[in-house]
Order: C-alpha cells, then sequence, then structure tokens
C-alpha cells in the first residue's frame, strides 16, 4: 500500500525556522519531491531528492533518508508570503500511481 | 507561470450533467497529469497520458474519461455529476512519461457543483 503522513498544521513566527516533516510508506521509492501551494492556486516546485542527505535551495532546504523514510522541508527566515499549503510527493517504482501526495501541511507564519 | 494553461478557471453546474475541462501542456510536453483535490483531501491522481495515449489510471471513477489530442491538449470529460465531484482539478505537465521528471501544474479549475 502506499501511505505518507504529514502534520496537517503548523504555526511559526516571522524571520524564524520551521522544519516540516514527511514519512512514507510506499511501493518502492523513486525520489521525493515537495511543492508549495497556496490556497486556490496550482502546487507550484520546491525541491527533489533521490538520494539521502540534505539539498539547499535559497531559505529552503529538503533532507531526505531513505531507509528511515523519511523527509522534512526545512525553511527559513520565514516570511509572511511563505503561508502556504506544504505538499510531500513520493514517485513510486511501481503501482498505478506516479506521484503519490500527501494532504499537505498548512503553514501559517505569524508576526 | 508554469506554461501550463487549463480552461475554464471556474465552472459552476448542476448535479447529472456534463462538463469538460481543458488543458494546454508547456510547449514541448508530451505528458499530461490529471488530479482532484477536494477541502478536505490532498491532491488524488486520476489518469495519465504520454504523447496521446494512456500511460497509468488511479482513482478514476468510470463517470469520469480524458483524453489527449494530436496537438498534445488534454480533455477532463466528467459526467452524471454529484455534489461529491465538486473540486479543484488539476493538470500538469511533464517532458516525457519518465518517472524522474518534474510535473509543473496548471492553474486548476474549479468545479462546483450544486
Amino acid at each position: 500500500g502506499q501511505n505518507i503522513d504529514q502534520p496537517t498544521e503548523m504555526t511559526a513566527t516571522e524571520g524564524a525556522i520551521v522544519q516540516i516533516n514527511c514519512t512514507y510508506q510506499t511501493s518502492g521509492f523513486n525520489g521525493l519531491f515537495w511543492y508549495q501551494q497556496h490556497a486556490g492556486e496550482a502546487p507550484t516546485f520546491l525541491s527533489y531528492n533521490v538520494l539521502d542527505g540534505l539539498e539547499e535551495k535559497g531559505r529552503f532546504s529538503s533532507f531526505l533518508s531513505r531507509s528511515k523514510g523519511y523527509s522534512y522541508l526545512l525553511l527559513k527566515e520565514l516570511q509572511m508570503k511563505d503561508s502556504a499549503s506544504y505538499l510531500c510527493a513520493v514517485r513510486q517504482l511501481s503501482g498505478n500511481t506516479p506521484l503519490v501526495f500527501g494532504k499537505g501541511t498548512r503553514l501559517s507564519v505569524i508576526a | 507561470d508554469s506554461g501550463v494553461t487549463q480552461t475554464p478557471k471556474h465552472l459552476i453546474t448542476a448535479t447529472g450533467q456534463r462538463v469538460t475541462l481543458r488543458c494546454s501542456p508547456r510547449s514541448g510536453d508530451l505528458s499530461v497529469y490529471w488530479y482532484q483535490q477536494s477541502l478536505d483531501q490532498g491532491l488524488q491522481f486520476l489518469i495519465q497520458y504520454y504523447n496521446g495515449e494512456e500511460r497509468a489510471k488511479g482513482n478514476i471513477l468510470e463517470r469520469f474519461s480524458a483524453q489527449q489530442f494530436p496537438d498534445l491538449h488534454s480533455e477532463l470529460n466528467l459526467s452524471s455529476l454529484e455534489l461529491g465531484d465538486s473540486a479543484l482539478y488539476f493538470c500538469a505537465s511533464t517532458l516525457a512519461g519518465a518517472s524522474t521528471d518534474t510535473q509543473y501544474f496548471g492553474p486548476g479549475t474549479r468545479l462546483t457543483v450544486l
């Protein structure tokens, strides 16, 4: 089966750092994506991890541990515009679904 | 702007009706994916096409069908609509159908069934 877990909601303060976790159990593994989605808008690509370790891209970093079925997205120097949902998505090796999405974590950045 | 276009942006219709949603992929992309996103659900994969042929099928209801045309645009047809079909419908495209491709999403069509 396939299962992707993320916290439903998180709140953090402007200027702070927040870590959004994602755990997964899928039919094989062929990469993990993080997307940002503002309410009512399209998901936009943030990062992609296929090997263990940390990928850094500006204020955003994403980490993957394949042995633990675990990833996190780290957002630094939070800005109000970072208030959005963050979707973890896993690409499977087999199964009918090319990309399985978690339900997303709704992040609220407060002053 | 991802380069993926979807029309219409909003659609309001009644139960029992049929609608068609349209998607044009990014220039050069051959593969199109359709997703449904309800209020309390994540993105649910419906179906994928690659260069005109069905490549993968997810949790797509029998009342729903899709196709990809020679010019690579795609249409998602929803029939015998029910209240529960109200959702955001997204289309995404990739260069090829390979599992390593990043999917780029269109702005979505918000369907409201009354």
